[in-house]
């Protein structure tokens, strides 16, 4: 019963390293998200996927790149960490618009960059 | 400007008192509203949801009310108890195509003994 996973649950990087932040979610969802959430800001949409193979902008990409070769997975990228991309991200999926848009979220990783 | 407003921004609550949270929004055209839970270091579960033709919706000790008319929703808590401490996020969901959806700031509530 585990739902949507996140690894690693944290990380430490210095300016200019680069990461990939895994998600894996098992309740064979089409829709696959990348948020982060910052205090004061609210959860603001990275990218997201609708479908194994495909991948789309959100709110604020920037700094990001996805990917999503499987469907059950989705790979969030920093190339060049900088200290802005401090933030707890969190994953999600849904099955689309049956369900009237559920989110199922991990329990975040927390990346701090130095 | 945020689509979906929330307030108070936090509250303190003593346990066991009822608190009543609340989102107002400007997304068009709307399909639905949901209240999502999030404790703390934890991801965000949804607690209920709200479709265009539902006034009032109850799940355990939360009571979730929607007016279509003016854009508001409000979450009450009734007999808080110490779990409750969490913060509260309104979503609402755009009609149409690709799960659009506009997020609130989140209503932080601490109950205390």
């Amino acid at each position: 019963n585990a739902g949507v996973t996140q690894t690693p649950k944290f990380r430490v990087l210095k300016t200019g390293q680069s990461m990939t932040l895994l998600c894996a979610q098992d309740m064979n969802h089409e829709y696959m998200y990348w948020y982060r959430q910052d205090p004061g800001m609210g959860l603001r949409l990275i990218h997201y996927s609708v479908g194994e193979g495909t991948t789309a902008k959100g709110e604020v990409p920037d700094g990001y790149n996805v990917s999503r070769l499987k469907k059950q997975n989705f790979l969030l990228g920093l190339e060049s960490a900088a200290p802005s991309q401090t933030s707890v991200y969190f994953c999600a999926s849904s099955s689309g618009q049956v369900d009237f848009g559920e989110l199922f979220f991990g329990e975040g990783s927390r990346l701090t960059v130095l | 400007k945020n689509q979906v407003e929330q307030s108070p921004q936090s509250l303190i609550i003593l346990e066991g008192k009822n608190c009543t949270l609340q989102c107002n929004y400007t997304v068009s055209p709307f399909s639905n509203l949901r209240w999502y839970k999030q404790d703390t270091g934890r991801g965000p579960v949804s607690l209920t949801i709200m479709t265009f033709s539902e006034n009032t919706k109850s799940n355990g000790r939360y009571t979730a009310t929607l007016d279509a008319d003016t854009k508001q929703s409000s979450l009450h808590i009734t007999a808080s108890q110490l779990s409750d401490s969490a913060s509260y996020i309104c979503v609402v969901k755009v009609d149409g195509g690709n799960n659009r959806l506009a997020f609130g700031k989140g209503n932080q509530v601490v109950v205390i003994p």
